[in-house]
């Protein structure tokens, strides 16, 4: 139990264009999710907090108008980069704390390669 | 704010081995929890073990030990009888208690295991 699927596992993407990553977690509800993101070799760090049914918490130093995110339902939140530039070019992961769960767990997603010409 | 350090960056042992990753965290809050998640060449984030900072008791999970110690504020993992599939990057990382439940990590390790 406890999966969480990201969509789609790669991208690539032409510079100025939006896309789009989903994240569901397929056997538990989420109120909450997570979106990280890792450069190579380096750690994960949080972008947004997505809550279901009101606006995300976005981090500091992280453009809300770039990164756009969307938590409709309790197991599927979305992240939308708009107007991608290579700079974007990173490893994104999602992860999601389940409403009903314990010791504050969250289960992660396998992550979605985005490479930006 | 929080933070998490993890002062190796690389590390290496032979199979069947027995190592240790150090953490260390900096915080005012009196409840947290901390984590060892594992992320193997699939990137996928795995969690190892984890600790409520209330339970003096150190976790084990099998092959897998942390010695916490709160008062000075780290939180190792200790691998034994270690294998090739322990190959991974480890980060420790630091939650507090109620909130948004967000997840410090430290900066890695990345751990070896040689046959």
């Amino acid at each position: 139990g406890a999966v969480v699927s990201q969509h789609p596992s790669w991208v690539i993407c032409k510079s100025g264009t939006s896309v789009k990553i989903e994240c569901r977690s397929l056997d538990f509800q989420a109120t909450t999710m997570f979106w990280y993101r890792q450069f190579p070799k380096q750690s994960l760090m949080l972008m947004a907090t997505s809550n279901e049914g009101s606006k995300a918490t976005y981090e500091q130093g992280v453009e809300k108008d770039k990164f756009l995110i969307n938590h409709a339902s309790l197991t599927l939140s979305t992240l939308t980069v708009t107007s991608a530039h290579p700079e974007d070019s990173s490893f994104y992961i999602c992860s999601a704390s389940p409403t009903r769960g314990t010791y504050n767990e969250q289960f992660f997603g396998p992550g979605t390669r985005l490479t930006v010409l | 704010a929080q933070t998490v350090t993890q002062s190796q960056p690389e590390m290496s042992v032979q199979e069947a081995e027995t190592v240790t990753l150090s953490c260390t965290y900096d915080t005012s809050e009196s409840n947290y929890y901390l984590f060892w998640y594992k992320q193997p060449p699939s990137r996928q984030m795995i969690l190892v073990i984890r600790q409520e900072a209330y339970k003096q008791q150190n976790a084990t999970e099998n092959r897998f030990s942390v010695n916490f110690q709160k008062a000075a504020k780290s939180f190792s993992l200790k691998i034994s009888d270690s294998q090739l599939g322990d190959t991974a990057m480890y980060f420790c990382a630091f939650m507090k208690e109620g909130g948004a439940q967000k997840l410090v990590f430290g900066q890695g390790t990345r751990l070896t295991i040689n046959p």
